[in-house]
């Protein structure tokens, strides 16, 4: 079946950016999400990717996807505070199938 | 805008009882999904509706797991009986047109059962 692959876990300094990493085995993957959760809320869409670009690029972030090594990352420039959270990376394949495939998520941690 | 609605934010109560769930989607989104969130598993689709109908069920977990969507602006999803390894985060999501547009969570209601 379907997996996706985080590190749990991201320390950086405040100001530092900050590289957020993902794997997938699903070949058929055409969108790729990455979520912000923060403590006791939701998940927050950051931004996406289709499956046909290479990159993206939407004000502090950077989507990059490397699709032949099947590798999706998120850049986060200038890390802030407010910028602590989990971040999911999500994949919906298209075959048919409409629900999202999350990895485990990855906690970022800023020191200051 | 009016996001994802769900309901309660919160549920604590003992094994065996009925627990219901409530979402109230995007309106104007055709597609909603409700997905359970553990420590143990991450985040897992239970079941998905395109247009009132449901599509793939095939992650609700066992018999004691239903969901509705009697129309397009509300979705139910219970447990009965309701057991203390249900206990987690359900999130409700939903979603326009096709996968090509992405998911909107709601902020979830955090199931506890004793």
């Amino acid at each position: 079946g379907e997996d996706v692959e985080q590190s749990l876990f991201l320390s950086v300094r405040e100001g530092d950016s900050s590289v957020i990493n993902c794997t997938y085995t699903d070949s058929s993957s055409t969108y790729l999400y990455w979520y912000k959760q923060e403590p006791g809320a939701g998940l927050q869409l950051l931004t996406y990717i289709f499956s046909n670009m290479d990159m993206k690029q939407d004000q502090r972030l950077t989507v990059l996807l490397n699709k032949k090594d099947k590798h999706l990352s998120l850049r986060i420039a200038d890390t802030q505070t407010g910028d602590s959270a989990i971040y999911f990376c999500a994949e919906v394949s298209g075959g048919g199938a409409d629900g999202l495939t999350f990895g485990k998520g990855t906690h970022l941690i800023i020191q200051p | 805008d009016a996001g994802v609605i769900q309901s309660p934010r919160h549920e604590v109560t003992e094994m065996g009882q009925e627990v219901t769930l409530r979402c109230k989607p995007i309106s104007g989104h055709n597609s909603l999904f409700w997905y359970r969130q553990t420590m143990m598993r991450g985040l897992e689709l239970l079941i998905y509706f395109n247009n009132n109908v449901p599509i793939d069920d095939s992650g609700m977990p066992e018999d004691r797991f239903s969901a509705k969507m009697p129309n397009a602006s509300f979705s139910t999803l219970k447990i009965q009986p309701s057991e203390p390894r249900d206990s987690a985060v359900y999130f409700c999501a939903s979603r326009s047109g096709t996968p090509a547009q992405p998911q909107h969570f709601g902020d979830g209601t955090r199931l506890s059962i004793l």
